[in-house]
């Protein structure tokens, strides 16, 4: 099974800041990476695949970038809804693999 | 409108059996794969297996490899997981969602909980 790793498990920041999410593989993946984000009670909700494509109506703030094992999420510019949790997920074999999760706290 | 609606919520007993649903509508359900993932209170997402609606080939996450099965009856366009005898470790809620092109999951349901206590 391919391992993805997501670093930090959770972080605090403020309404306006710049948040950088990592997700590290195992193996190679090429760019076979896609992002969610979860808020509470919610399902997830997918906002990048492929690594960098931005699925449609998702805010252009979001941005995704990677390919082989390291992947970054990054937000360019916090927002009150952004506060959530991500995931990343690899679809480059079975089984499918989320990373660990990423909580984006209120600073 | 593209959707995938659950099933409502279940309460069972350990040992009982349990088959939750997830029902398409709006786009062709028999050419995307359908997938099942599991989230445990307060814990993270874990993928459990996919099924293709047009031929019911079905691939497992070997840590759910004969703990649950996945079905689906294409003439109602629905796709099913259940259990045979549940344990109260399978407490959890349990999204269904489809997988697209670039295989990544673009519709999700709005998820089942499940809960397993005597």
């Amino acid at each position: 099974d391919i391992q993805m790793t997501q670093s930090p498990s959770s972080l605090s920041a403020s309404v306006g800041d710049r948040v950088t999410i990592t997700c590290r593989a195992s193996q190679s993946i090429s760019s076979y990476l896609n992002w969610y984000q979860q808020k509470p009670g919610k399902a997830p909700k997918l906002l990048i695949y492929a690594a960098s494509s931005l699925q449609t109506g998702v805010p252009s703030r979001f941005s995704g970038s990677g390919s082989g094992t390291d992947f970054t999420l990054t937000i360019s510019s916090l927002q009150l809804e952004d506060f959530a949790s991500y995931y990343c997920h690899q679809s480059y074999s079975n089984p499918r693999t989320f990373g660990g999760g990423t909580k984006v706290e209120i600073k | 409108e593209v959707q995938l609606v659950q099933s409502g919520a279940e309460v069972k007993k350990p040992g009982e059996s349990l088959k939750i649903s997830c029902t398409g509508s709006g786009y062709s359900f028999t050419t995307y794969w359908i997938t099942w993932v599991r989230q445990m209170p307060g814990k993270g997402l874990e993928w459990m297996g996919i099924i293709y609606p047009g031929d019911s080939d079905t691939r497992y996450s070997p840590s759910f490899q004969g703990q649950v099965t996945i079905s689906v009856d294409k003439s109602i366009n629905t796709a099913y997981l259940q259990w045979s005898s549940l344990k109260a470790s399978d407490s959890a809620m349990y999204y269904c969602a489809r997988e697209y092109g670039p295989d990544a999951f673009d519709i999700w349901g709005q998820g089942t909980m499940v809960t397993v206590s005597s």
